[in-house]
């Protein structure tokens, strides 16, 4: 069955380090998001992707980056880790052409505690 | 600024009782409207949506939303509740002139549904 992972499912990190979360996607879908949860925020989107060698910012993007070099893969970097960045990562994916009536499908999750 | 509303935070029941959850938004446009569950320690999951056409939408697990253009509502339904309905519901909007893309959807803050025995 397809599906989207990440990965670590946890992580601990030091403020002023890089990290770099892994999503991976079976679904074969061309449009990729990274969402971060906060209790009293829902869901806010950080980057997003609509294929290959494109991404884009969204909301709440500072202090975030991503790459995408295939279909499969969009990893989440954070380039310089701060307590602000504690939070539940999740990416999700959905197929082309990305006009909004698409189902978004989501990984399980990654929490970062950033000390 | 365009937003999603979902009125109520946490809403405790009974098992086997009715059970509303409230979502407005606001838009000059068309939206897509969309409702999630999250049960705990998962990823969020497609209870069901609107597009067009008939305003009553049947989802899985026995839920249903009735979109309401005149008042910007989409409430989540269902007639009977389970101790396994116990998770956090998310509504969601894309389309019209929300967020950078149309294919972004806005979450709105959720809502934590406890069913107690």
């Amino acid at each position: 069955d397809a599906e989207i992972t990440q990965s670590p499912r946890h992580k601990i990190t030091e403020t002023g380090r890089q990290v770099t979360l892994a999503c991976h996607q079976t679904w074969n879908h061309n449009n990729m998001f990274w969402y971060r949860q906060d209790l009293g925020h829902g869901l806010r989107l950080i980057h997003y992707s609509y294929g290959v060698h494109d991404t884009n910012k969204g909301e709440v993007s500072d202090g975030y980056s991503v790459s995408r070099s295939n279909t499969e893969d969009l990893p989440l970097t954070l380039e310089s880790a701060a307590s602000s960045q504690t939070s539940v990562y999740f990416c999700a994916s959905s197929e082309f052409p990305g006009e909004g009536q698409e189902t978004q499908y989501f990984g399980p999750g990654t929490r970062l505690l950033v000390l | 600024a365009q937003s999603v509303t979902q009125l109520d935070s946490q809403v405790p029941v009974f098992e086997e009782a009715p059970v509303e959850l409230r979502c407005n938004y606001s838009s000059s446009v068309s939206v897509y409207l969309f409702w999630y569950v999250q049960y705990p320690n998962q990823g969020l999951q497609l209870l069901l949506k609107y597009l067009s056409g008939s305003t009553l939408v049947k989802g899985i697990n026995g839920f249903e939303a009735e979109f309401n253009k005149s008042q910007t509502s989409f409430h989540l339904r269902k007639p009977s509740v389970h101790i396994s309905d116990t998770a956090e519901y998310f509504c969601a909007v894309s389309g019209g002139d929300y967020g950078g893309s149309q294919g972004n959807l806005i979450f709105g803050k959720g809502t934590k549904l406890s069913v107690k025995p």
